[in-house]
């Protein structure tokens, strides 16, 4: 099953701050983030592996809990730039070359 | 820079014919999967080849197939299209093809079946 996102959309002023989460069923090894503007392929944000880890560069950052395979995206003070569609990509644990399993999307609008 | 390229940019075909999508790896990735994003939803995995051989496989039916060739290309062959085959596909490539390894993806082809 493809991981739940939420919230489905979200609107903010330049400089607000927003979470994404990113909730599977299943056994993790790793979350990985991606941002993908109308049009264009997805750019990659960031990866955590299991273990409970966090992670983060320049205002955007993450966290990856591993008991409820739960992880979400923090935007800080967000720019317009930041506006997109955000996936979350899960790979399962225990092996077996499955790909990435994405979620449905956050839509992201950033206005002035 | 990912360095991962996809042709062609735009496709059309009819419903019933056969088409290729071509992608070319980042130097050195051993690994490439693809993925089809219908409109408004997320990727989709297809397969996965490493190291010339198919790896791993989503819930996709046979009449899609690929190939990989040592040069770090691609393809990725769909026969007797359906309507349902419109969307978006891209190709990732990565170092290994597990373990939590960083996926890029190619700018994507979109075909479009009439």
């Amino acid at each position: 099953q493809q991981p739940v996102q939420s919230p489905q959309a979200v609107i903010l002023r330049e400089g607000e701050d927003a979470v994404i989460n990113c909730s599977s069923s299943k056994a993790l090894y790793s979350v990985h983030w991606y941002r993908q503007k109308h049009g264009e392929a997805p750019v990659f944000l960031m990866i955590l592996l299991k273990g409970g880890e966090q992670k983060g560069h320049d205002k955007i950052s993450a966290s990856f809990n591993e008991k409820k395979q739960q992880s979400s995206l923090y935007l800080t003070a967000s720019q317009l730039s930041y506006s997109g569609t955000y996936f979350c990509g899960t790979e399962k644990a225990g092996g077996g070359a499955d790909g990435l399993t994405f979620g449905k999307g956050t839509h992201l609008i950033i206005q002035p | 820079e990912t360095g991962v390229t996809q042709s062609p940019t735009h496709l059309i075909k009819t419903r019933g014919q056969q088409v290729t999508l071509r992608c070319s790896s980042q130097s050195g990735h051993n690994t490439v999967s693809w993925y089809q994003q219908a409109l408004g939803q997320g990727p989709q995995f297809i397969f996965q080849y490493y190291r010339e051989e198919e790896n791993g496989r989503g819930n996709f039916p046979p009449r899609f197939s690929g190939l990989q060739f040592p040069n770090y290309s691609s393809e990725l062959n769909v026969n007797a299209l359906e309507l349902d085959d419109s969307a978006l596909y891209l190709c990732a490539s990565s170092d290994e093809p597990t373990g939590g390894y960083e996926q890029y993806f190619g700018p994507g082809t979109r075909l479009t079946v009439t």
